[in-house]
């Protein structure tokens, strides 16, 4: 079934350094979803990826899209504790054409 | 709006007792996700409703897992008897239509002894 890479498993910043966590997939991906999830919380959603190539930006975040469309990253400029958590990407696959969610990078930061 | 509720938030049994889990999602969400979460992984889908059918059940281990979404709003998740590899979050989400950005609720701390 369809799978995705996350790399890296667990990131360590000092506030105030960047992070950029990646997403890659053996397989053209038809669309990709970033979700956050801060310690003890549930996923909150916060981007769906279509078109290859596609740049998104939200506040110090930004999202790519892959020219090939399979693999994304996201980019947290000036990291603050606030960004502490977990982020997954998510992507349509597999029987049934369900959400597969990677394993996740786990955010850290150090103030 | 209000978001997906799910209830309880902990519970502790002991194995091979039965424990249900209920979710209310969003109004107006036709589709409805149970999904799994192991510590330290992502979410894992056990189960699928558009309304009121189960489109997608592929992963829900059926010989102790039910579930139900009467009337297309309200589920329940019900596991008959536990085992110890249960524990874990469940975690209810629904969206708009399939394909569609998921909302979460706070999941289920599902702790077997």
């Amino acid at each position: 079934g369809q799978q995705v890479m996350q790399i890296p498993q667990y990131q360590h910043v000092q506030e105030g350094e960047d992070f950029t966590t990646y997403c890659n997939s053996s397989t053209t991906l038809s669309n990709i979803q970033w979700y956050k999830q801060r310690p003890g919380g549930h996923p909150v959603f916060l981007i769906q990826l279509v078109k290859s190539g596609e740049v998104k930006k939200q506040k110090r975040l930004t999202f790519q899209f892959g020219e090939a469309k399979k693999n994304s990253s996201l980019h947290i400029t000036a990291t603050q504790t606030t960004d502490v958590g977990t982020y997954f990407c998510a992507v349509y696959g597999g029987y049934g054409n369900k959400l597969v969610f990677g394993a996740g990078t786990i955010l850290r930061v150090k103030s | 709006e209000a978001g997906v509720v799910q209830s309880p938030r902990y519970k502790i049994i002991e194995k091979k007792q039965p424990v249900a889990f209920w979710c209310n999602p969003i109004s107006g969400h036709n589709t409805l996700y149970w999904y799994r979460q192991n510590l330290g992984q992502g979410p894992e889908l056990l189960i699928r409703y558009e309304n009121e059918e189960a489109v997608d059940d592929s992963q829900l281990p059926k010989d102790r897992f039910s579930a139900e979404r009467l009337k297309g709003v309200d589920s329940t998740l019900k596991i008959q008897p536990a085992e110890l590899g249960d524990s874990a979050v469940y975690l209810c989400a629904s969206s708009l239509y399939s394909n569609q950005p998921q909302h979460f609720g706070d999941g289920t701390r599902l702790s077997i002894l």
